[in-house]
């Protein structure tokens, strides 16, 4: 079935650096790429997203890419602050739903 | 403003005893999920409805109903409760196939 592939789980970095979370999508139909961001016991919320007849998306400190022959997509994440401290969810549209990744614990020291 | 809706925002429930959960939206979309959320672990799809159509996923429990009466509203019915249905309980809605997701506050569930 679906599957989508994300790394790492976990990633530390210091203020200021740049966080670069990678996700692996199965269904070469996917056409949606999402990624969220979830706070501890809160609702995930939509940061970028991107579609496949796009290969960059840039919103402030925040980008996405997307390589559409090899299914990767990417978010960067440059300046990082405190506040970046999350869980990060890529998600890949296929048949009908969002298939998320397994998550990556970003935790950004002071 | 805009929003999905969910009540209670902490359910607390006995083995066993049913339990509904809900969802309302003030979007107007006509696609609504309900989605799984255990500690750690990405959202987990139990089901969505796409207008009045219900799409059930596969590895979902027969212990797991929906209802959706209307565009706004959408409930989730736990029959019986076991210890394992303990998590977070989010609902999304989404205008079509391949759009954004907007997730709902979640209801979380404890069952004692």
């Amino acid at each position: 079935g679906e599957n989508v592939e994300q790394h790492p789980s976990t990633l530390s970095v210091q203020e200021g650096d740049s966080a670069v979370i990678k996700c692996t999508y199965s269904d070469s139909a996917s056409n949606y790429f999402p990624w969220y961001k979830q706070e501890l016991g809160k609702r995930p919320q939509l940061i970028i997203d991107i579609r496949s007849n796009v290969g960059e998306k840039k919103d402030q400190r925040i980008a996405v890419t997307l390589n559409k022959t090899a299914k990767h997509f990417s978010l960067h994440i440059t300046e990082t602050q405190p506040e970046d401290s999350a869980v990060y969810f890529c998600a890949a549209w296929a048949t009908n739903k969002l298939i998320f990744g397994t998550g990556t614990l970003l935790a950004v020291q002071p | 403003d805009a929003m999905v809706i969910q009540n209670p925002r902490y359910q607390v429930t006995q083995f066993g005893k049913p339990v509904t959960l809900s969802c309302s939206q003030t979007l107007n979309h006509n696609v609504m999920y309900w989605y799984q959320q255990k500690s750690s672990q990405a959202p987990k799809l139990l089901f969505h409805y796409y207008d009045k159509d219900f799409n059930n996923e596969a590895d979902t429990p027969d212990n797991f109903q929906s209802r959706r009466p209307n565009t706004s509203f959408c409930f989730l019915d736990i029959r019986s409760p076991g210890l394992g249905d303990a998590a977070m309980y989010l609902c999304a809605t989404g205008q079509g196939s391949g759009y954004e997701q907007y997730f709902g506050p979640g209801t979380r569930l404890t069952v004692t």
